[in-house]
């Protein structure tokens, strides 16, 4: 079956640039799209087939996806950005998760 | 207002049953498909079944195959997880999310009802 990988965690300073992985096998090939989820609450879709942003997501959130790595990109971040972050791709016929990682501001 | 508000979760010894429903508003049902998804405590997401627009395709995770059964009411505009011979690792939040026509996200999702499995 197919995995996505992605760091346990990720820091970043107020207003710096924080960029968390998903790796996959040939994950270029597929879409993959990118979910925010804080606590107690529903994800939400930031990132759709790669690098679109959903309506009412900020600039600040893009995403790129190439070879073996998707990346999410949060820039100038805020502390309202301290969340779970999951990447997401189908492959046949499955919807695969990537484990989450959890993105602290500091 | 697009909404989807799901309910039947609760405490159910292992081996027994339950079913959730998923209660859709604001939108066509019938033209989407639909996904289950659910959160263990304190773990990350795992997709669980899918169901095409008219219900005629259906999908499982391997974890759920033979246990949990997907279906849909379209006149009722609502979705529904049967699930059976429930194991302690069935015990997670449960996610109903809607798929984006077109493209392959989940771009709507409830707010999930919680399902314990103990004894």
């Amino acid at each position: 079956s197919y995995e996505l990988t992605q760091p346990l965690s990720v820091s970043v300073a107020l207003g710096q640039t924080a960029r968390i992985t998903c790796g996959g096998n040939n994950i270029g090939s597929k879409n993959v799209h990118w979910y925010q989820q804080k606590p107690g609450q529903a994800p939400v879709l930031v990132i759709y087939r790669d690098s679109n942003r959903p309506s009412g997501i900020p600039e600040r959130f893009s995403g790129s996806n190439s070879g073996n790595t998707a990346t999410l990109t949060i820039s100038r971040a805020q502390a309202g950005d301290e969340a779970d972050y999951y990447c997401q791709v189908w492959d046949s016929s499955t919807a695969v998760f990537g484990g989450g990682t959890k993105l602290t501001v500091l | 207002e697009v909404q989807l508000v799901e309910s039947g979760g609760g405490l159910v010894q292992p081996g027994g049953s339950l079913r959730l429903s998923c209660a859709a508003s604001g939108f066509t049902f019938s033209s989407y498909e639909m996904n289950w998804v659910r959160q263990a405590p304190g773990k990350g997401l795992e997709w669980v079944s899918y169901i095409s627009s008219s219900g005629s395709t259906i999908y499982y995770a391997d974890s759920v195959k033979g246990r949990f059964t997907i279906s849909r009411d379209n006149a009722k505009n609502s979705l529904y997880l049967q699930m059976n011979s429930l194991r302690a690792e069935d015990t997670a939040v449960y996610y109903c999310a809607r798929r984006a026509v077109v493209n392959d996200f989940f771009d709507i999702w409830g707010q999930g009802t919680m399902v314990t499995v103990s004894s």
